[in-house]
């Protein structure tokens, strides 16, 4: 298995440029979150879903859009990217309340 | 709204030291306990997992209580080395969301 897995690692952006972050898991988890974390904040929730077709607002969902139109995967957009979404990625699922959440290696993004 | 407070933000020990790191939660409504380590630049991997019925688990050096009615768990890392120095975080789920402490940052002298 290779769990859960981002794409891209690195990107880099001009402000108002449009991007689309891929998360993919293959574990069969209905559970599916977005996070970014930055420095002296730690790890905040963007978006998350329940399900295939689901997708909810967390903490910070301004400026982001995401969808999962396959249940293995949650795609997390910027339509115009500003510098204040620099910042590292993570995506992370998990099976059911009880279950380990397990997380991807993240996508460092800069927005100049 | 479940706050997460790890004491405490930094450690530095020589190696071969236990260490003791803590975590506390304020709402003990739970399912479960997650503990995670990051290395810098590097993802989220799971260490622990204790569920709320639980009062421990282990996982060869590493040894996590809960006692889940005064909202604390601690993470016991036996015998450290010098690839114990990570960030630890603490991480309590109360329904979709797990809610993460800012961690501890942990630096083991050789």
């Amino acid at each position: 298995n290779a769990g859960v897995t981002q794409t891209p690692k690195f990107r880099v952006l001009k402000t108002g440029q449009s991007m689309t972050l891929l998360c993919a898991q293959d574990m069969n988890h209905e559970y599916m979150y977005w996070y970014r974390q930055d420095p002296g904040m730690g790890l905040r929730l963007i978006h998350y879903s329940v399900g295939e077709g689901t997708t909810a607002k967390g903490e910070v969902p301004d400026g982001y859009n995401v969808s999962r139109l396959k249940k293995q995967n949650f795609l997390l957009g910027l339509e115009s990217a500003a510098p204040s979404q620099t910042s590292v990625y993570f995506c992370a699922s998990h099976l059911s309340f009880t279950d380990t959440q397990y997380f991807g290696p993240g996508t460092r993004l800069t927005v100049l | 709204k479940q706050e997460v407070t790890q004491i405490p933000a930094a450690l530095s020990v020589p190696e071969g030291e236990n260490l003791v790191l803590n975590c506390s939660f304020t709402d003990s409504a739970i399912y479960n306990l997650q503990w995670f380590r990051q290395d810098p630049g590097k993802g989220l991997t799971s260490l622990l997992l204790i569920q709320s019925s639980q009062r421990e688990q282990t996982s060869g050096r590493l040894n996590a209580s809960l006692d889940k009615s005064s909202g604390r768990s601690t993470l016991y890392i036996a015998a450290s080395q010098p690839g114990d120095s990570a960030t630890y975080l603490c991480a309590v789920r109360s329904d979709y969301k797990l809610s993460f402490g800012a961690g501890t940052t942990v630096t083991v002298r050789a």
